[in-house]
């Protein structure tokens, strides 16, 4: 499985727009970029997953560039409700592949000040 | 649907006692996935099932771990016998059937549990 490398931690202000690149230099030709959120106390939460290119919910957009060696989860206006702790992950998302499995690295501990 | 639901919430134990974790997935996932979180360690894999059947089990730290899963609904994760360093959260996930990918993103996304609270004395 790809590793993955992000920044420890990060501050931001409420209303300000977040970016928390990743970098997964070894990533496989099958593997799917995939985010999750966790907040103290809770399970972590799906945010987005993507292949190539942008992909944007409701709650994030993630930009990957051409050779997908990294990538960029983007959170627009942040709230304090944003304070948790990001993980960003690859692996294998076909059909039958027996890696379901996601290793989660240190993530990324976002704190969102007023 | 109730989510994945994990039992007990809080499980304070003495060294050396059996402890015993319950997992129902949500209805349909094909995946489940047992974790531990520690501040030391972070999320750790420590097994995962498809279709009831242990897949890899090379996260389990020992053999005082052992986890099951009977039918579909349904997994345990026993520690016997339990020692302080134990002491962590808990975590069960299950994921939908690896059919094929849907384009919207989400496939194969992890639903986790509440968690359990493991404190061993």
């Amino acid at each position: 499985l790809a590793k993955t490398t992000q920044p420890i931690s990060m501050d931001s202000y409420e209303g300000q727009e977040v970016n928390i690149t990743c970098s997964h230099n070894n990533i496989a030709t099958n593997d799917y970029i995939t985010w999750y959120q966790q907040f103290p106390s809770q399970g972590p939460r799906f945010i987005i997953q993507g292949y190539k290119t942008k992909v944007t919910n409701e709650v994030a957009s993630l930009f990957i560039p051409a050779d997908r060696k990294s990538s960029t989860l983007s959170l627009p206006r942040v709230s304090l409700s944003d304070t948790a702790v990001y993980y960003c992950l690859v692996g294998d998302r076909r059909p039958r592949s027996n890696t379901g499995k996601l290793i989660f690295g240190q993530g990324t501990t976002l704190q969102v000040k007023p | 649907d109730a989510g994945v639901i994990q039992s007990p919430r809080h499980e304070v134990t003495e060294m050396g006692q059996e402890v015993t974790l319950r997992c129902k997935p949500i209805s349909g996932h094909d995946y489940l996935f047992w974790y531990r979180q520690t501040m030391m360690r972070g999320l750790e894999l420590l097994i995962y099932f498809n279709n009831n059947v242990p897949i890899d089990d090379s996260g389990m730290p020992e053999d005082r771990f052992s986890a099951k899963m009977p039918n579909a609904s349904f997994s345990t994760l026993k520690i016997q016998p339990s020692e302080p360093r134990d002491s962590a959260v808990y975590f069960c996930a299950s994921t939908p059937r690896a059919s094929v990918p849907t384009g919207t993103g989400k496939d194969y996304e992890q639903y986790f549990g509440p968690g359990t609270r493991l404190t061993v004395t």
